[in-house]
């Protein structure tokens, strides 16, 4: 199972917005809505942002969103803040031979 | 509060074997399913097992299947993975981490993790 695609960097300055695309198959992003996000800042436990494609856990900003189309889902940040650069990765259930299928990683950096 | 605290790193040369325990605390452990993801340096995240609530149902990821084993204690809010046949590719940050379940379902999601322990292959 080859890891799901994300660009390895994206950036916008304070207040702007940056949306980052995680491109699956079929048999991960495309089969199911089982898509989350997360934050990593280095050193520290990743966050969870976003679940089941587009649902917030309670306590992450209204700032976060996400969505689907096909077999690419997508993270937008709006209001972009400081504190919001960090790595970001995306993960998508694969099917019960591939539990959790992991996106590449991208690096949010605010301008 | 969710604790979930790693222990068992260090260095070891190619072909060694080592242990990891993962000590839960702050949920009934026995109610979720409990997993395993490494990040190598300057590289990404990457899933690695996961063990059911009741132990019976296992999945590794094909990179570690062979190789790495998990398992749990129940009794005592821990869980673990025993890794063979080590090989430098191995080198990472090994996480424990639980499944999260908002309302009691559990939608293939991984949260809250724990801040990881360093594992290092090298001769």
């Amino acid at each position: 199972q080859s890891a799901l695609t994300q660009p390895p960097s994206a950036s916008g300055s304070p207040g702007q917005s940056v949306t980052i695309s995680c491109t699956g198959t079929s048999s991960d992003v495309g089969g199911y809505n089982y898509v989350s996000w997360y934050q990593h800042h280095p050193g520290k436990a990743p966050k969870l942002m976003i679940y089941e494609v587009s649902t917030r856990p309670s306590g992450v900003p209204d700032r976060f969103s996400g969505s689907k189309s096909g077999n690419t889902a997508s993270l937008t940040v709006s209001g972009l803040q400081a504190e919001d650069e960090a790595d970001y990765y995306c993960i998508s259930h694969g099917g019960s031979n591939h539990l959790y299928v992991f996106g590449t990683g991208t690096k949010v950096s605010v301008l | 509060e969710v604790q979930l605290v790693e222990s068992g790193g260090g260095l070891v040369k190619p072909g060694g074997s080592l242990g990891l325990s993962c000590a839960a605390s702050g949920f009934t452990f026995s109610s979720y399913s409990m997993n395993w993801v490494r990040q190598a340096p300057g590289k990404g995240l990457e899933w690695v097992s996961t063990i059911s609530s009741s132990g019976e149902n296992i999945h590794y990821a094909d990179s570690v299947k062979g190789r790495f084993t998990i398992s749990r204690d129940n009794a005592k809010n821990s869980l673990y993975l025993q890794m063979n046949s080590l090989r430098a590719e191995d080198t990472a940050v090994y996480y424990c981490a639980r499944d999260f379940c908002p309302s009691g379902v559990c939608p293939f999601v991984i949260d809250p993790w724990g801040q990881g322990t360093l594992v290092t292959v090298s001769s």
